[in-house]
């Protein structure tokens, strides 16, 4: 069984342009979580889309979006890039599980990332 | 709001020697903890998780940790390092119903020969 795969492994692009990444999840999975990890910002959650739909979305400003389509997989797009937004990119893949009668999500399987460098 | 500390930004140890890595959490209700490993250059891969249950979790890699409600604390152990177990390690909480996860700044770990 394939794990979550991500593409492209490096992406160089310069200030104001716009940048796409792409994560599949596991097969079977339907929700997708994205990170940014930062030199010293650490790990921080961006967005979350399950079903099709953004769930939840972290501390980030609307020039990060993305989107999910029917086969689960999704793409991440920066507008107007910043040199601050150099970072590896981490998408997430998780199971959903019951718990007496009650959802929550299980362990998140992460892809190998995006590095993301803006020059 | 849900947060994570890990106390130690470096730890060198020895080959063959014991490691305790530090987590503490806060969190209002139950968490969910997870301790996750990162390579240099690479994505994480989960070592152990905590959801409920027996206190003392085992992991992948010969790791294990143990959750102590009282001290909110979630600390990672190995009870004999190898050159191979150098990498960052990230502590983790997440709230049930699909929340995010929320990440500690990690702890690297040097493995002297």
């Amino acid at each position: 069984e394939a794990g979550v795969t991500q593409s492209p492994t490096h992406l160089i692009k310069t200030r104001g342009q716009q940048a796409t990444l792409r994560c599949s999840p596991i097969s079977g999975h339907t929700s997708v979580y994205w990170y940014q990890q930062a030199l010293g910002l650490g790990l921080q959650f961006l967005l979350w889309y399950d079903e099709g739909e953004e769930r939840n979305r972290g501390n980030f400003p609307p020039r990060f979006s993305g989107r999910q389509f029917p086969n689960y997989s999704s793409e991440l797009n920066v507008n107007a890039l910043e040199l601050e937004d150099s970072a590896l990119y981490l998408c997430a893949s998780p199971l959903a599980f019951w718990v007496r009668g009650r959802s929550g999500t299980d362990t998140q399987y992460f892809g190998p990332g995006t590095r993301l460098t803006v020059l | 709001a849900q947060s994570v500390t890990q106390p130690d930004i470096h730890i060198t140890v020895s080959e063959g020697a014991s490691l305790e890595l530090r987590c503490n959490y806060s969190y209002g209700a139950t968490p969910y903890l997870f301790w996750y490993v990162q390579s240099p250059g690479q994505g994480l891969q989960l070592l152990l998780k905590y959801f409920s249950g027996d206190t003392l979790v085992q992991g992948i890699k010969g790791f294990e940790a143990e959750f102590k409600r009282s001290q909110s604390s979630f600390n990672l152990r190995k009870p004999s390092v190898h050159w191979s177990d150098a990498a960052e390690y990230f502590c983790a909480v997440g709230a049930a119903a699909g929340n995010k996860l929320t990440f500690g700044g990690g702890t690297r770990v040097l493995v002297k020969p």
